[in-house]
């Protein structure tokens, strides 16, 4: 069975700090990886993928994939409460179409 | 204004009926999909069709079906089979290519009363 695990959280982090989460997958050629962000009762929204190891930042937010250690993170820098949000890890495993999801993991940003 | 669009917003239905719920997109994707979410769970996949006239079953098909007669149409039945029925339906789409990237429908919320 092909997994994306994620900590349920939720993670708790003041205003204005660093909020790291993380996704671990079982898959070692996986190929594609996404983060998506779901606030309460709707839809996911892309935030950003990454395809490659290293690093990927697009504004506060920074991708990083350890392909050896079958991971993946999302740093969020300057925390805001607007980002409070469930966020879902999605990795491409096997190629084709298809992504698998985590359980996703859930940001409360606290004034 | 492009994107996905799913309808009704929210869905009842008494057991025993076969409801039909609607995604339409205009983001010319080739590719469709329909996920099932329910309280506290990722995304589960139940049928996903990469060209028109054609279809593969998810991980969750059973009292489910699909058509796909239009690139841009795909609906799904949640047929009287389906035993728990009441969660949140997502569509989504993507084009073909390298990083398969999959965008979502605002879903419809399903209810069985």
């Amino acid at each position: 069975q092909k997994e994306v695990e994620q900590n349920s959280g939720p993670l708790s982090v003041p205003e204005g700090a660093i909020a790291s989460l993380n996704c671990t997958y079982s898959d070692r050629g996986s190929q594609s990886f996404f983060w998506y962000r779901q606030y309460s009762g709707k839809s996911p929204e892309l935030i950003m993928f990454i395809y490659s190891n290293g690093d990927k930042e697009d504004g506060r937010f920074t991708a990083q994939l350890n392909k050896a250690s079958q991971y993946v993170s999302l740093l969020i820098r300057d925390s805001q409460p607007s980002d409070s949000a469930t966020y879902l890890c999605a990795v491409n495993m096997g190629g084709g179409n298809k992504l698998t999801f985590g359980t996703g993991t859930q940001l409360k940003v606290e004034l | 204004d492009g994107g996905i669009t799913q309808s009704p917003k929210y869905l009842f239905r008494k057991e025993g009926q076969n409801v039909t719920l609607s995604c339409e997109q205009n983001l010319n994707h080739d590719a469709m999909y329909w996920y099932r979410q329910d309280p506290g769970q990722g995304l589960r996949l139940i049928y996903y069709s990469q060209i028109v006239n054609d279809f593969q079953k998810g991980d969750i098909a059973e009292g489910y079906s699909v058509s796909r007669e239009k690139k841009e149409s795909f609906p799904l039945t949640v047929t009287s089979a389906q035993k728990n029925p009441t969660a949140f339906y997502l569509c989504a789409s993507s084009m073909q290519g390298i990083t398969d990237t999959q965008y979502f429908g605002p879903g419809t919320r399903l209810t069985v009363l």
